[in-house]
């Protein structure tokens, strides 16, 4: 079955405590990327990621790192988590065959809270 | 820059009703244009998308979506909603031609009530 896996669904951390969100996709697809989703403020983009070892800033990157060590996974990064930060985050994967034409399958969304 | 505006934040609906969400979009060049829909707890998927050609979609679910381009619009349309329709719906864009990113209007929360 196609999908992507976010890990954790549901975090509650500390200020200032390093965490890792985790992101894999089984479909071989080159692009991958990462939103944050706020009431009122539909999906933002933080990063994304047009193959591996390349990735480059969205429109919200500040505070989060990402990296691409292998075709599947896209971690998200946040080194010192602030209040600023809760959100419920979406990691999503297309492939860039069809370049805008395709469709982005999207993890089931992971709920953080920064305490 | 390209930007997505949906001009309803929340609509509700009786059951068997018809619906139109709003979806307008502003760009200096040609985009691919898309719905998804988001049931609670759950990611988005692909309700339906325009790319070229005919104008009116038909996607999942009995949706369907007419692109306007002398509007810049894109609503989406489904003639009877059921219960299970109440989601949150989203526009968004794809720039032809450049990168792969959706940009995303800010939803519109669709309520079926019985």
């Amino acid at each position: 079955e196609a999908q992507v896996t976010q890990n954790p669904r549901y975090l509650i951390t500390v200020t200032g405590k390093k965490l890792t969100v985790t992101c894999s996709q089984n479909m071989n697809h080159e692009y991958m990327s990462w939103y944050r989703q706020d009431p009122g403020l539909g999906l933002r983009q933080i990063y994304y990621s047009m193959n591996v070892e390349v990735t480059d800033k969205g429109d919200v990157p500040e505070g989060y790192k990402v990296s691409r060590k292998e075709k599947r996974n896209f971690p998200l990064i946040l080194e010192s988590p602030s209040p600023n930060q809760t959100s419920l985050y979406f990691c999503a994967s297309s492939s860039l065959r069809g370049r805008g034409n395709t469709e982005a399958f999207f993890g089931q969304g992971t709920r953080l809270t920064v305490v | 820059a390209q930007s997505v505006t949906q001009l309803d934040s929340q609509v509700p609906v009786f059951e068997e009703a018809p619906v139109e969400l709003r979806c307008n979009y502003s760009s200096s060049v040609s985009v691919y244009l898309f719905w998804y829909v988001q049931y609670p707890n759950q990611g988005l998927q692909l309700l339906l998308k325009y790319l070229s050609g005919s104008t009116l979609v038909k996607g999942i679910n009995g949706f369907e979506a007419e692109f306007n381009k002398s509007q810049t619009s894109f609503h989406l349309r489904k003639p009877s909603v059921h219960i299970s329709d109440t989601a949150e719906y989203f526009c968004a864009v794809i720039i032809q031609g450049g990168s792969e990113k959706l940009v995303f209007g800010k939803g519109t929360k669709l309520t079926v009530n019985p």
